[in-house]
């Protein structure tokens, strides 16, 4: 079915591992968001594309890149993960020129212990 | 700069009962506004959204959403709540600047007696 794919669907992490969460979309969309999600704080955006080869920084970036080499993938990197990295992270992408076609990956459940 | 506030964490309802859900937002031109409904451990899916013209919209599964910008309010409802509805409800703005990204409310969590 078309959408977006997130990988891995769970991760447990120890402090100072890295890793790299994929985000793969198959509607070809020109933008693509990676937010986290938080109890009582609902999504945060931490960096976003808007098309092949772009990224731009979010309200939450620090700690994570981000790459979009291709157009249908968008990567999330953890560096170096730390306790405060724990989180649910969901993959959004749209079509331009607005929001009409955003849809959502499941999520990834990260836990850095 | 943009925000959005739900301002109920919880609200606990009995099922067939109405339902509203608050939103308010801050944003200085007219608006893209949307609702997401998320269950357990799954993913987001949008309930409805405003763009512009008619200030009240329908949505999926028998909700709908009235636009009142004098009160910078968007508030979803429900006339009758099914025990199925229990889920977390994210109110959304999209962001005045060329990313498209949504701007999203804390949430509000969803009970349904049976």
């Amino acid at each position: 079915n078309a959408g977006v794919t997130q990988t891995p669907k769970f991760r447990v992490l120890k402090t100072g591992q890295s890793m790299t969460l994929l985000c793969a979309q198959d509607m070809n969309h020109e933008y693509m968001y990676w937010y986290r999600q938080d109890p009582g704080m609902g999504l945060r955006l931490i960096h976003y594309s808007v098309g092949e080869g772009t990224t731009a920084k979010g309200e939450v970036p620090d700690g994570y890149n981000v790459s979009r080499l291709k157009k249908q993938n968008f990567l999330l990197g953890l560096e170096s993960a730390a306790p405060s990295q724990t989180s649910v992270y969901f993959c959004a992408s749209s079509p331009p020129p607005g929001f009409g076609g955003y849809t959502f990956g499941s999520g990834t459940r990260l836990t850095v212990v | 700069a943009q925000s959005v506030t739900q301002p109920d964490i919880h609200i606990t309802v009995s099922e067939g009962a109405s339902l509203e859900l608050r939103c308010n937002y801050s944003y200085g031109a007219t608006p893209y506004l949307f609702w997401y409904v998320q269950s357990p451990g799954q993913g987001l899916q949008l309930l409805l959204k405003y763009f512009s013209g008619d200030t009240l919209v329908q949505g999926i599964k028998g909700f709908e959403a009235e636009f009142k910008r004098s009160q910078s309010s968007f508030n979803l409802r429900k006339p009758s709540v099914h025990w199925s509805d229990a889920a977390e409800y994210f109110c959304a703005v999209g962001a005045e600047d060329s990313s498209y990204k949504l701007i999203f409310g804390s949430g509000t969590r969803l009970l349904v007696r049976p």
